[in-house]
This record gives C-alpha cells, structure tokens and sequence, in this order.
C-alpha cells in the first residue's frame, strides 16, 4: 500500500480561504518535506519540517513525527497558490525521499 | 537559497538514441539523487550516490541507466539506449548529509522519446 497518504487528493478554494493539508505516513520517518510543484512541473520546496511547526509568511507546516503525520497550513489563500502540494518522507540510512501522489489546490477568485 | 542547476531543461530523441542529463549540484554537497516523474504520476526514486558510488537504487533504474560525477563536474544521468517508457521529468537533488537533511531539487529535465 501507499506509505505516503495525501488528503484530500484536490481542492478547490475561493481567495481569501484557508486549506489545510494532511499528509499520513505507514512507517517510521526521520524526516519529511513540503513541496510546492508548479503547474509546469517544476519543484519549490515549501518546508524541510522533520518534527514541530515551521511557517514562512502565509504558510505553516506541522508535523508529529510519532504520530507519523503533517500538516500544511494555508493562509488566506492566492490564486498564485494554485498547483499541486507534494509531501515526501526520507527513511532508512539513504535519505531516500518517498513521495505522496499530491493534492491539487485550484484557488479561483 | 542554495540552487541546483538541471541542464537541458527540455530534450527530446528518438527511440534508441543516448541521453545525457546534466545535473549541478549544490556546490558543499556530497550526496546526489535522481528521481523521475511521468507526466500526471507520482514523483519516484530512481537512484542515490555518494563518493563516486551507487548507494541505492530502485526497480525503475534499469540496465540501460547509469550514473556519474567525474572529478567534481556535473552528476549524470545517462540512458542509452532509450525507450518510449523513459519519457518523463527527470528531477536532480542534492544533500549536505546521507541520512538526514534537506534535499535540494532542480527544476527538473524533460523527457521526450519518440
């Protein structure tokens, strides 16, 4: 099965909402990120959050490592906002990162 | 913040043919990974390297795959030859540290096989 679970898979926000992803992990992890992927495909990274809350302006990332869960809080949200939300999880000695399948965040005005 | 460079951004070739994607790592880095995304899938891993070696790699780094940084230059990604399958956005990352610490992504390499 999926060891990274997304929710929810899309949304769709007016301007000026809040969104609040989750991100849920099968296994044990010694970190994890937040990554914005633009709709052309190229990648940003939001957060490197391995335990606690982070936030930079409009966004904060919590994550709960023993509870193997994140979050990605998103304030008032922007039209510029919209794309898809990628978590991933690094395991083992590699640093290897495992990918969630994303949420798609559509924010109309 | 730190930058990792992805050269070309966009290629295409046919079937067959050598490919070479061109990766610039974070310059203090040491540990160097490949990950590939077919268009509307999931980001995957394909490989990592450190020191000259392959640390681990998955089931999609096929015979045809291989990887390397001569002397400091540019971490590689060859595939030869090339298949339909292999069609996808090719994403380079770096990280100061093996077992922990942030990756840094380019902006990825296009894939196009026909």
């Amino acid at each position: 099965g999926q060891q990274v679970q997304q929710s929810p898979t899309s949304l769709v926000l007016q301007e000026g909402e809040n969104a609040e992803l989750q991100c849920n992990f099968s296994t044990s992890l010694n970190s994890m990120q937040w990554f914005y992927q633009r709709p052309g495909g190229s990648l940003v990274s939001v957060f490197y959050n391995p335990s606690g809350t982070k936030q930079s302006g409009r966004l904060t990332s919590t994550t709960v490592i023993k509870e193997r869960r994140s979050s990605l809080h998103i304030s008032s949200s922007q039209i510029t906002d919209s794309g898809t939300y990628l978590c991933a999880m690094a395991t083992g000695g590699n640093n290897k990162l495992t990918f969630g399948q994303g949420t798609v965040l559509s924010v109309i005005p | 913040g730190p930058k990792v460079l992805q050269i070309p951004s966009h290629q295409i070739i046919d079937m067959g043919q050598m490919v070479t994607l061109n990766c610039d790592p974070v310059s203090n880095h040491l540990y160097f990974y490949w990950y590939k995304q077919i268009l509307g899938q999931q980001m995957e891993f394909l490989v990592n390297f450190y020191n000259g070696k392959v640390m681990e790699k998955s089931k999609l780094f096929k015979d045809q795959f291989s990887v390397e940084r001569p002397d400091g230059s540019y971490f590689t990604l060859k595939i030869q030859p090339t298949a339909l399958e292999d069609s996808a956005v090719y994403f380079c990352a770096s990280s100061y540290q093996g077992n922990t610490g942030q990756l840094y992504f380019g902006e990825g390499s296009k894939l196009t096989v026909l």
